[in-house]
């Protein structure tokens, strides 16, 4: 158990909908990844999140957007769905600076998305 | 910009052999860590393993063993003895940080299958 929690597990939606995907990190840790794994683009990085700011951003769509909490939570809203929308996303978090940080991200257990 | 490279898309092997996973990375920082991750069947993703770009001993955690060269650009992952419980999908990431930001490119996996 990496201790950062993602929900729902799965999701099955029609395109054109709209979801919001949940993460909770681990107790401490203020930087929230999220990425997203299909089959034909692999583990893609999407964005980060350190206490609250964006802090880097990689190959999101528009139709995408996140935002991370006061209480360190994170949601990934996903909107105007298409199939190839479809995929495994994953929620890391990672030891803030200053603790003892390696870089090592945790990850959760995925929330599964199908867009029917 | 940065690429990480695992060649191998799907290697099967019988129980007890040895096996190796190539992972060729590309990246023009000077300060950079090297992972590698286990997705078994159930999905979520497993750190195995963190190299900084410093150092360059080769490591060794029970069968598991690294090799990092720096000359090549390479960091693979031998198992030696293989059991069928290592049947999983493994990715090498390179992290690029700075500014408070960290994102991990992911090579593609490598689909390892043990057979009894």
């Amino acid at each position: 158990d990496s201790g950062v929690t993602q929900t729902p597990k799965h999701l099955i939606t029609a395109t054109g909908q709209r979801v919001t995907l949940r993460c909770s990190p681990r107790s401490g840790d203020l930087s929230v990844y999220w990425y997203q794994q299909s089959l034909d683009q692999g583990l893609q990085f999407l964005i980060q999140y350190y206490n609250g700011e964006e802090r880097a951003k990689g190959n999101i769509l528009e139709r995408f957007s996140a935002q991370q909490f006061p209480d360190l939570h994170s949601e990934l809203n996903l909107s105007s769905l298409e199939l190839g929308d479809s995929a495994l996303y994953f929620c890391a978090s990672s030891a803030s600076p200053g603790t003892t940080n390696t870089g090592e991200l945790f990850f959760g257990e995925g929330s599964r998305l199908t867009v029917l | 910009a940065q690429k990480v490279t695992q060649a191998q898309t799907e290697i099967s092997v019988v129980e007890k052999e040895d096996v190796t996973l190539d992972c060729v990375y590309e990246t023009r920082d000077t300060t950079y860590y090297l992972f590698w991750y286990k997705q078994p069947p159930s999905g979520e993703l497993v750190f195995l393993i963190r190299r900084n770009s410093f150092d360059e001993q080769n490591e060794i955690s029970g069968r598991y063993s690294w090799n990092f060269q720096k000359s090549t650009s390479s960091f693979n992952f031998t198992i030696t003895a293989s059991q069928v419980v290592d049947s999983a999908v493994y990715f090498c990431a390179l992290s690029e940080r700075g500014r408070g930001a960290q994102k991990l490119v992911f090579g593609q996996g490598t689909r390892l299958t043990i057979n009894p």
